[in-house]
């Protein structure tokens, strides 16, 4: 089974300064791994993702993400936040190893990290 | 562009009501997915649907049922609903595994 663990549910961080939100995965196959960004009472929305290739991924508003296997993790970060950044930030992870015609393809979503950016 | 829409997105109901929530994608995507969002708690998949005719369980699935009979719609029913079900829902959709997953804006159901 699959599973997300984003470390730390609150985030705070001042304007200008660089923001790490934290995700470690399991998962028994390779994995495919994304960033959604959720704000206020709105649906969530793709950052980035990795599937195959490239391990650092870049997403939108700047942000980026580094697969790295031998440490299970795709921390998202972003050099310079800024006051649009606060939202709540999501990893999901789904087996690739599930992924074929038919198959039951379906994302395991970590708690969540709310981003606060102070002024 | 449409994507991904949820009706109603507000509603509160008595305990032991029944009410469906009606999700409609425009884009042809085969797969389907009801979540539901709890404060603290990240989304938890309820139902989902790999394509018309099919559908199975999630990590939550008591008190809900799903039908799948067209590509475009994936309504998810609650029956006799309970406080525990209160809760904000989300309707999901992609086209083939790997490709980006699009969101509803949600559903929020209070239960009382």
């Amino acid at each position: 089974a699959q599973s997300v663990t984003q470390l730390g549910s609150h985030v705070s961080v001042s304007e200008g300064a660089l923001v790490l939100l934290r995700c470690n995965y399991s998962s028994s196959v390779p994995p495919y791994l994304f960033w959604y960004v959720q704000y206020p009472n709105q649906g969530l929305q793709l950052l980035l993702k990795y599937t195959t290739g490239a391990t650092l991924v870049k997403g939108i508003n700047g942000f980026e993400a580094e697969f790295k296997k031998s440490e299970t993790s795709f921390h998202l970060t972003k050099p310079s936040a800024h006051m649009s950044d606060a939202a709540e930030y999501f990893c999901a992870v789904s087996d690739l190893g599930v992924v074929r015609s038919g198959s039951n393809y379906k994302l395991t979503f970590g708690k969540g990290t709310l981003l606060t950016v102070n002024p | 562009n449409a994507g991904v829409t949820q009706t109603p997105k507000f509603r509160i109901l008595k305990i032991g009501q029944s009410m469906t929530l009606q999700c409609t994608q425009d884009m042809n995507h085969n797969y389907m997915y009801w979540y539901r969002q709890d404060p603290g708690m990240g989304l938890k998949l309820i139902y989902y649907s790999v394509g018309a005719g099919i559908t199975d369980k999630g990590e939550v699935p008591n008190g809900y049922n799903v039908s799948r009979s067209t590509t475009e719609d994936f309504p998810l029913r609650l029956e006799l609903a309970a406080p525990s079900q209160t809760s904000v829902y989300f309707c999901a959709s992609t086209l083939y595994p790997g490709n980006t997953i699009y969101f509803g804006e949600g559903s929020w159901l209070t239960v009382v």
